[in-house]
């Protein structure tokens, strides 16, 4: 199983750029998750999807739109980028469950890191 | 709103003295904490998490964590360190809200353990 996988690992953009960061999971999972990591600031959720079809803003969605393409597949878009946007970005997956008995214990890709000038 | 908080943004130990990395939380409820780890230029990896039960919790590559629920902590222990060990340490704790969870992570705490 490779897991989270994302691409790409790098991206240079210039300010008003496109571009739509990929990620996939080979865990069956339910849900996915869409993070942006700044220095002194931990990793703060930019979108979710709790499971295929639906999504909802995180703590930080302003500037960028998703879709989960389907259950193994969620996608992060940038119409314009600014460079209030470079930053790390990690996609995570959980199985999905609010049961207080399970831990929905989210597993992490290994990031795009994106500069935009 | 469920909130972590890391007090250090820096810990330094010398290899083989036992470490700690802080975590404090605020949470309505039954906490439900997690403990990650990043190594440079890699994503986040999951070292253990606490649900309910035993206060000790024991996770990966020799890591444990003490919930206190009286001083809402949930420190990240390790009895020997090891240069290996040095990473970007953050804790989490998970919110519920509309039916769906969510992570909250605290700010990291940078671990360095020297030779």
């Amino acid at each position: 199983n490779a897991g989270v996988t994302q691409t790409p690992k790098f991206q240079v953009l210039k300010t008003g750029q496109s571009m739509t960061l990929q990620c996939a999971q080979d865990m069956n999972h339910n849900s996915m998750y869409w993070y942006r990591q700044d220095p002194g600031m931990g990793l703060r959720l930019i979108y979710y999807s709790a499971s295929e079809g639906t999504t909802d803003k995180g703590e930080v969605p302003n500037g960028y739109n998703v879709s989960r393409l389907n259950k193994r597949e969620f996608s992060l878009r940038l119409e314009s980028a600014a460079p209030s946007q470079t930053s790390v970005y990690f996609c995570a997956s959980s199985f999905g469950t609010t049961s207080p008995t399970s831990t929905d214990t989210q597993y992490f890709g290994p990031g795009t890191r994106l500069t935009v000038l | 709103a469920q909130s972590v908080a890391q007090p250090e943004d820096q810990v330094n130990v010398a290899e083989g003295n036992p470490l700690t990395v802080k975590c404090t939380y605020s949470v309505s409820g039954n906490p439900y904490l997690f403990w990650y780890v990043q190594y440079p230029n890699r994503g986040l990896q999951f070292l253990l998490k606490y649900i309910t039960g035993d206060n000790l919790v024991k996770g990966s590559y020799g890591f444990e964590a003490e919930f206190n629920k009286s001083q809402t902590s949930f420190h990240l222990k390790k009895p020997s360190a090891l240069v290996s060990d040095s990473a970007l340490y953050f804790c989490a704790v998970r919110e519920t809200s509309g039916g769906y969870n969510k992570l909250i992570f605290g700010a990291g705490t940078r671990l360095a353990v020297h030779p």
